[in-house]
């Protein structure tokens, strides 16, 4: 019963290929978080979705793509990928609203790893 | 200047030293903190929330200044188990119920015996 999981863990692929990560919440939470942890370790937000609404989009390529299907799932979707896409992605989720800082924590998923060759 | 700085490390301390990480940021608007600790090859996990002048729990304390805009952690009694990457988490603004939280690159301790 883990609170915010992610597949696929590992996934390695080609360069110029087509591939999406799921990602999944039980904590029903309203926001969700898509995050990228580069070579260096630098861990920066990609997106956040509110109840299925995209509310935070940072400058991210337009090969990015997230979908919400529903509150409890974020996946992300990548075209075309490039060798520079290989990193950790993160899934989270939270329960945040302004005036309620006890509510910021953020729960990740456990990541996945992807590799472009 | 970055948004979260911190120093990287790696911080080299026996078990039973205390030890202290700083971080700063440079968005004076900043209302909320946070340190998150992330082991090797796993996810980042909450360790304290600094909304005040500073936060206590166990061993761990963590202090807010915000007329210099940085935040600390300080670690006492150091155990080999707290070895891990400590990230400095800053909130840069909300965007309806989001919160854009900015991460630190993060410091690494290695506790020893």
């Amino acid at each position: 019963d883990t609170a915010v999981s992610q597949t696929p863990k590992y996934l390695v692929t080609q360069m110029g290929n087509d591939k999406s990560i799921k990602c999944e919440q039980n904590l029903g939470h309203d926001t969700m978080y898509w995050y990228k942890q580069d070579s260096k370790k630098f861990l920066k937000i990609m997106f956040s979705y509110n109840n299925k609404e995209l509310i935070i989009n940072e400058t991210v390529p337009n090969r990015f793509s997230p979908k919400s299907p529903d509150k409890a799932h974020l996946n992300l979707h990548i075209n075309s990928l490039e060798l520079g896409d290989s990193a950790v992605y993160f899934c989270a989720s939270s329960q945040a609203s302004r005036g309620t800082a006890t509510n910021e924590k953020l729960f990740f998923g456990s990541g996945t790893q992807l590799s472009v060759l | 200047r970055k948004e979260v700085e911190q120093d990287p490390g790696p911080f080299n301390v026996p078990e039973g030293a205390t030890v202290a990480f700083n971080c700063t940021y440079s968005n004076s608007a900043s209302q909320s903190f946070f340190w998150y600790r992330q082991d090797c090859r796993k996810e980042p996990k909450l360790l304290m929330s600094v909304y005040s002048s500073g936060n206590e729990d166990g061993r761990f304390t963590a202090q807010l200044n915000r007329a210099s805009q940085y935040i600390s952690l300080l670690i006492r009694d150091s155990k080999l188990s707290d070895s891990a990457t400590y990230l400095c988490v800053v909130n840069g603004g909300w965007y309806g119920t989001a919160s854009k939280l900015t991460f630190g690159t993060g410091t690494r301790l290695q506790v020893t015996l």
